[in-house]
């Protein structure tokens, strides 16, 4: 199974972009990118997802790396409401494997 | 906004008991899903539907079945609860290949 490395934690100033590393070096030609985010005693959600492009919505960017082996999620001015755990997966046909993902700390 | 509701945020239960958890979700889903998500594990994939009445094994189904009558349902069963069941339990549903959507989550305690 294709898998993700990211790391544990990071921190991040209020008001300043984040860039959150993901590798995913055994990645195949079929499995797409996605980025799920979890707050504290809640579920999962959403945040972006892609293939080959970058990709921009309304809460985040994705930056995919030419060769697919490693992608960043941007959150362009972090706020005290995104910390939380983020996670990397790949999905391939609706079978997304959750890692660890990375606590991200948000610092007024 | 989509919504996917579970039935208990907390349930506590002994060894041996039949155990439901239910979820609903009220999009027209096609895809429902069941994990559990424990400390240093992770999030795991427990099964999964693609329609009524249909469900397929996840990585970790050995002690749980399911249950999908109708198309907003899905139903997680643990036949004979065991210490080891005691977990978060989230349900989620998904209208195609991406963006799935979770519920809230029941944390089940099995004393």
């Amino acid at each position: 199974d294709a898998k993700t490395t990211q790391p544990n934690s990071m921190e991040s100033n209020e008001e300043e972009p984040v860039h959150l590393p993901c590798n995913h070096s055994t990645i195949s030609g079929t499995d797409y990118i996605h980025w799920y985010r979890q707050l504290p005693s809640q579920g999962p959600e959403y945040v972006i997802h892609g293939l080959t492009s970058n990709v921009n919505n309304r809460m985040a960017s994705l930056a995919i790396a030419e060769d697919r082996k490693s992608s960043t999620l941007i959150l362009h001015r972090a706020t005290l409401r995104d910390a939380a755990v983020y996670y990397c997966i790949l999905n391939n046909n609706n079978d997304m494997r959750f890692g660890a993902g990375t606590r991200l700390t948000v610092k007024p | 906004d989509v919504k996917v509701t579970q039935s208990s945020r907390y349930l506590v239960k002994r060894t041996g008991e039949k155990v439901f958890l239910e979820c609903v979700q009220d999009m027209d889903h096609e895809n429902m899903f069941w994990y559990r998500q424990d400390p240093g594990l992770g999030l795991r994939l427990i099964y999964f539907s693609y329609d009524v009445k249909m469900k397929e094994k996840g990585d970790i189904p050995e002690g749980y079945s399911v249950s999908r009558e109708k198309k907003e349902r899905f139903s997680l069963i643990l036949e004979s609860a065991s210490t080891n069941q005691t977990s978060m339990y989230l349900c989620a549903s998904s209208p195609h290949y991406h963006e799935q959507y979770f519920g809230p989550g029941t944390r089940l305690t099995v004393t």
